[in-house]
Order: structure tokens, then sequence, then C-alpha cells
């Protein structure tokens, strides 16, 4: 079965520091993605950033960046220059192959950016 | 703003209660999904649906009965619902065959049962 965990409940840094967020992953296929959704007090589900698994180059976008490790099944979120607006529950989701449609998700990470 | 819109935003209902969550989106997207997402757990996929047919049911209660009369628009009707079933049920599409570009999620309805 494929699984995917998050390991931090919680987690809190102050603005502008860089905050990384660890996922861990489990799946027999070769080829899946992975993603991270944002959802802030909203409730909307926000894709963050994608990672094809067999695209060796970590994915970025702007101030965030993914460390894709695929022997260890791993793949932390990296945010730079945090932001107030970052606060929000981060996920960790994986699509286990190339024709799943089934979003497999993490339990979440409630990041805190204090001012 | 994302183009999938769910109503209503909050719902409460008894357990004796019949309603219906709405799910619309006009993306062009033929998949469309129902997850429950409940405090401390992982989402939870409930429902798939492919161009209007079910194409996955998680083993889900029959007290929940989805439907989709179209690509843009699905239900999820309830009846004799458990306090158990209180969540925050999120609809999502996604392109068809591209969903591995990530899917499109609504705000979800705050569903509480008494």
């Amino acid at each position: 079965a494929q699984t995917v965990t998050q390991s931090q409940p919680e987690m809190s840094v102050q603005e502008a520091e860089t905050v990384t967020l660890s996922c861990t992953y489990d799946t027999s296929e070769n080829n899946y993605y992975l993603f991270w959704y944002k959802q802030p007090p909203s409730r909307q589900m926000i894709l963050v950033i994608r990672q094809e698994a067999y695209k060796q180059q970590n994915a970025t976008e702007n101030r965030f960046s993914v460390n894709f490790q695929k022997a260890a099944k791993s793949f932390s979120l990296k945010i730079s220059d945090s932001q107030l607006g970052d606060t929000a529950m981060y996920f960790c989701a994986l699509i286990p192959s190339e024709g799943a449609q089934k979003l497999v998700f993490g339990q979440g990470t409630r990041l805190t950016i204090n001012p | 703003e994302t183009g999938v819109t769910q109503t209503p935003r909050h719902l409460v209902m008894g357990m004796t209660n019949k309603k219906s969550l709405k799910c619309e989106q006009h993306l062009g997207h033929n998949a469309m999904y129902w997850y429950k997402q409940s405090a401390k757990k992982p989402l939870e996929l409930m429902f798939v649906y492919n161009f209007k047919e079910q194409t996955e049911n998680n083993s889900v209660p029959s007290r929940f009965s989805p439907e989709c009369p179209n690509s843009s628009h699905l239900f999820l009707h309830l009846h004799t619902l458990q306090p158990e079933d209180s969540a925050l049920y999120l609809c999502a599409s996604s392109p068809p065959r591209k969903q591995v570009y990530g899917y499109t999620f609504g705000s979800g309805t705050r569903l509480t049962v008494v």
C-alpha cells in the first residue's frame, strides 16, 4: 500500500527565516508524482510544488524548493525568506503511479510564521 | 478562487436529516473527486468520477451517495449520518489523464452532524 508520512505535526519560525518540512513516502512503483499542498485558514487546498519521480532535478517555485531523495523515499519542502502569508497547513501527497488517480496525503504539518 | 466552487460552506444537520453538498467546476476537467478531511487524520479519498462515471468508491458507507450528472457538477447526498461523519468535505477536479499535474480543490463544506 502507498503511504505518506509527515513526522512534524507543528512547526514555528520567525518571519524571513528558512524552514524545511519533512515527508517520507512508500510506493513500489518507479514512476510516480509528489506534491506539496498548502491549506490556509480559508481551507482551500493550493498546489505549491510538484515533482516527477523520473526527474533527478529538484523542483523550484520562487521561494519554495524541494529536496527529492528517491532512494531514501524522502521529499522535503524548503521555504526560504518565510512570510506571514505562508502560515498554513502543509500536506505532502503522492500519486503512486502513472495511471493512478488516487492522491494519497500525509497527515499534514501546521506551519506558523511569527512576526 | 481556484475555479472549483463548493456549497454550502457550512452545514449543520441532524442524524435524521437529508442534505446535499454541491461541487461545480468550469475548468474543462473531466475527473472529479470527493475527499473527507477529519481532524488529525490524512485526507481520505471517497469517490472518483471520470466523464460522469464512478470509477472508484473507497469503501464509503451507503449513507453517502454521490451523483455526477455531468462533468461540471458533483453532488454528495447525505442521509442518516453519524456524529463521526462531521468533517470538512473537499471536492477536487483534474483534467482527463493529466491528474499528475495535480488536482484543483474547492474550499470545502464544513459538516457538523448533531
